[in-house]
């Protein structure tokens, strides 16, 4: 099946610095891709729209200067989130439509971000 | 826009009995619905998704599910679970791309 690594798995950093998470799809191409935020037994909330060759399309509430996001080829969007704060620590998933597949997603391992 | 509900936050089990998750959705339009698993520290797996067709929809682990659309619903199942089970579940639908996750439910295996 259609595989999506996300890198790194988990992150600790300092409060005021930028960490980037990637999200590879491995073994097919993806125009578009999606960005979760899932808070401690919550479920997952959509951040944004990853669109290859265009801009992100961000969901209300989230601030696009805090979390950049960046679609640089079909099988890699990054998103960095910038100038961290504790506030930011959660649990970053990535998916991806594989095109044919009926609208099912796959999704990345996830990322666990702490920021201390 | 459509949401979904699920209605059990945590559901406790004795291994090799069964377990049933609910699972209530809103939408306008026709939606594809889906269940997925995610266990500790991991991303999600898909279980099993209802696009068309049968409304009882089998899928991996033993799981299936079926869909209502009189009652919109898409109650998910197991006939005996094993601990292996324990994860979070959760419940999605969408009709495009963009999937509307519920809040998931916690099932826990006991021996």
């Amino acid at each position: 099946g259609a595989v999506v690594s996300q890198h790194p798995s988990r992150v600790i950093c300092k409060s005021g610095t930028s960490v980037k998470i990637e999200c590879r799809s491995l073994d097919f191409q993806a125009t578009t891709m999606f960005w979760y935020r899932q808070f401690p037994k919550q479920s997952l909330m959509l951040m944004a729209t990853s669109n290859e060759g265009s801009k992100a399309t961000y969901e209300q509430g989230v601030e696009k200067d805090k979390f950049l996001i960046n679609h640089a080829s079909l099988t890699l969007s990054t998103l960095t989130v910038t100038s961290a704060h504790p506030e930011d620590s959660s649990f970053y998933i990535c998916s991806a439509p594989v095109e044919g597949m009926n609208t099912e997603a796959f999704f990345g391992q996830g990322t666990r971000l702490t920021v201390v | 826009a459509q949401s979904v509900t699920q209605l059990d936050s945590q559901v406790p089990v004795f291994e090799e009995a069964p377990v049933e998750l609910r699972c209530n959705y809103s939408s306008s339009v026709s939606v594809y619905l889906f269940w997925y698993v995610q266990y500790p520290n991991q991303g999600l797996q898909l279980l099993l998704k209802y696009l068309s067709g049968s409304t009882l929809v089998k899928g991996i682990n033993g799981f299936e599910a079926e869909f209502n659309k009189s009652q919109t619903s898409f109650h998910l199942r197991k006939p005996s679970v094993h601990i292996s089970d324990t994860a979070e579940y959760f419940c999605a639908v969408t009709n495009d791309y963009k999937l509307s996750f519920g809040a998931g439910t916690t099932v826990t295996v006991r021996a």
